[in-house]
């Protein structure tokens, strides 16, 4: 398995204004997902990370409002950009190791919550 | 496009007793991975049991076992002898067997509470 750290863990952001999320990860790995969850939701994928390429995003959201950086292949970091309440929810990390076809792991999650 | 269907919004179980959770789904894929997830107060997802869909036999974990039915599109995740800490969310998942950039695909989830 992977350990997969995530900053900050919770926060409370005004109306308007950006954050980041970074999510580190103790080994080397390809893919990294980042996932919303929503309040009593399900998870729902917001784009997949790819080291040396630009994100893949899901279909209803966009790069402008989530822009994601992969630097490495051990590093990421989510913005979370003009927030509404709306935003308000746990954005998870998450990555893939080993062969194909194996275990996702997640992150703590950052849950926000926009004011 | 796939589909993973909880029908059990919540369920509870005595403790030291055993539930099982239902989970289906479809897909018209023959190689592909299905999974229980569990998520706690502390929001954190906690892989439970994977099972790998060319496998015949259950995948078990400990206390935790499935029930893989594939021709009926069914996986369904049993818990014996329930602890106080098995209270949580849990979310079935499917993945395709393309691997690389293939998502897992959550149901809606099954809230769990443990009886003491």
């Amino acid at each position: 398995s992977a350990v997969i750290s995530q900053k900050p863990s919770r926060d409370i952001c005004q109306r308007g204004t950006s954050l980041t999320i970074q999510c580190q990860v103790d080994s080397q790995v390809t893919m990294m997902f980042w996932y919303r969850q929503q309040p009593g939701q399900s998870l729902t994928l917001i784009a997949t990370a790819n080291q040396g390429s630009e994100a893949t995003y899901e279909s209803g959201f966009v790069i402008d409002k989530f822009p994601i950086s992969r630097p490495n292949l051990t590093f990421s970091t989510l913005t979370v950009s003009n927030m509404s309440p709306e935003d308000s929810s746990i954005y998870l990390c998450s990555v893939e190791t080993g062969r194909r076809g194996n275990t996702i792991y997640f992150g703590e999650g950052s849950w926000l919550t926009v004011v | 496009a796939q589909t993973v269907t909880q029908s059990q919004p919540e369920m509870s179980v005595q403790e030291a007793e055993t539930v099982t959770l239902s989970c289906t789904y479809d897909t018209s894929e023959s190689d592909y991975y299905l999974f229980w997830y569990k998520q706690p107060p502390s929001r954190q997802m906690i892989l439970v049991i994977r099972q790998e869909a060319y496998k015949q036999q259950n995948a078990t974990e400990n206390r935790f076992s499935v029930n893989f039915q594939k021709a009926a599109k069914s996986f369904s995740l049993k818990i014996s002898d329930s602890q106080l800490g098995d209270a949580a969310m849990y979310f079935c998942a499917y993945r395709s067997g393309r691997g690389g950039s293939e998502k897992l695909v959550f149901g809606k989830g099954t809230k769990l509470t443990v009886n003491p």
